[in-house]
C-alpha cells in the first residue's frame, strides 16, 4: 500500500516564485527522502532527511519533518524552468531501507517562464 | 543513471506472451530493486534481492519473477503477460555512501496489448 500522499498532485507557478509540496505517511520511518523524476527519466535522489531531524538544507531545497503529524514539506526557492518535473517522497520503515523504499503519488511541479 | 542499465528501453507485446526485462549495474552492489510506476500510484515495490541466490517479493510480486545468478544482473520476468501489466519499470540499486537512498535506471515501457 502507498506510504506517502503528496499535495497537491499538481502545481504550477511562475518562475522565480518558492514551490512547497507537502508529503504524509503512515507508519513509523526510519527516513523520508524526496525524489525528482524528468519526464521520461528514472528518479534522482534530492535529499534525506531522518526521523531525529526537524529540517534539512541542500542548495535550494528546504525539507522539513513533523514525525507526530506524519508529514513533511518539501520548499524549492527561487524556482528555475530547469525544476518543471515530478517530486516524490518515499520513506524508509524503522527496519531500515534494505526492504525497499515506499513511495508516494507524487506532486507535479510545472516553472512558467 | 549511474552504473545501472536497462533493456529494452521500449517493448510491446501480446497478453500470454513471456516477457523478460533486464537490468544491469556496474557498481558491485549486492542489493538490486524492481519498481513499477502506473499512473496516480507512484512507484511500487515488485521484488527485491540482498544478492545471488536472494530474491524477495515486494508490495506487488503477482505475476512477476526474478533471479539473480551474479551480483550485476537481476532480470524480471512476465511469465504470461497482462494487460494490468502495461506501466514503467525502473530497476535500482543502493548508492554507497547513503545506502538508504537508490540509483534509479532510465526505465523500460511495456505496453502488453
Amino acid at each position: 500500500s502507498q506510504q506517502g500522499e503528496e499535495d497537491p498532485q499538481a502545481l504550477s507557478i511562475q518562475e522565480g516564485e518558492n514551490a512547497t509540496m507537502n508529503c504524509s505517511y503512515k507508519t513509523s520511518i526510519n527516513n523520508l527522502q524526496w525524489y525528482r523524476q524528468n519526464s521520461g527519466r528514472g528518479l534522482v535522489h534530492l535529499i534525506l532527511i531522518r526521523s531525529n531531524e526537524r529540517e534539512k538544507h541542500s542548495g535550494r531545497l528546504r525539507v522539513t519533518l513533523d514525525t507526530s503529524k506524519k508529514s513533511s514539506s518539501l520548499l524549492i526557492t527561487a524556482s528555475r524552468a530547469a525544476d518543471t518535473a515530478s517530486y516524490f517522497c518515499a520513506t524508509v520503515s524503522r527496519g531500515g531501507g534494505a526492504d525497499g523504499l515506499t513511495f508516494g503519488k507524487g506532486t507535479h511541479l510545472i516553472i512558467q517562464p | 543513471d549511474a552504473g545501472i542499465t536497462q533493456s529494452p528501453k521500449h517493448k510491446v507485446t501480446e497478453t500470454g506472451t513471456p516477457v523478460t526485462l533486464r537490468c544491469h549495474q556496474t557498481e558491485n552492489h549486492r542489493y538490486m530493486y524492481w519498481y513499477r510506476q502506473d499512473p496516480g500510484h507512484g512507484l511500487r515495490l515488485i521484488h527485491y534481492s540482498y544478492g545471488v541466490q536472494d530474491t524477495n517479493k515486494g508490495e506487488v510480486s503477482d505475476g512477476y519473477s526474478v533471479s539473480r545468478s551474479n551480483t550485476e544482473d537481476l532480470p524480471l520476468t512476465l511469465e504470461s503477460a497482462a494487460s494490468s501489466q502495461t506501466s514503467v519499470y525502473f530497476c535500482a540499486s543502493p548508492h554507497w555512501t547513503e545506502t538508504d537512498t537508490q540509483y534509479f535506471g532510465p526505465g523500460t515501457r511495456l505496453t502488453v496489448l
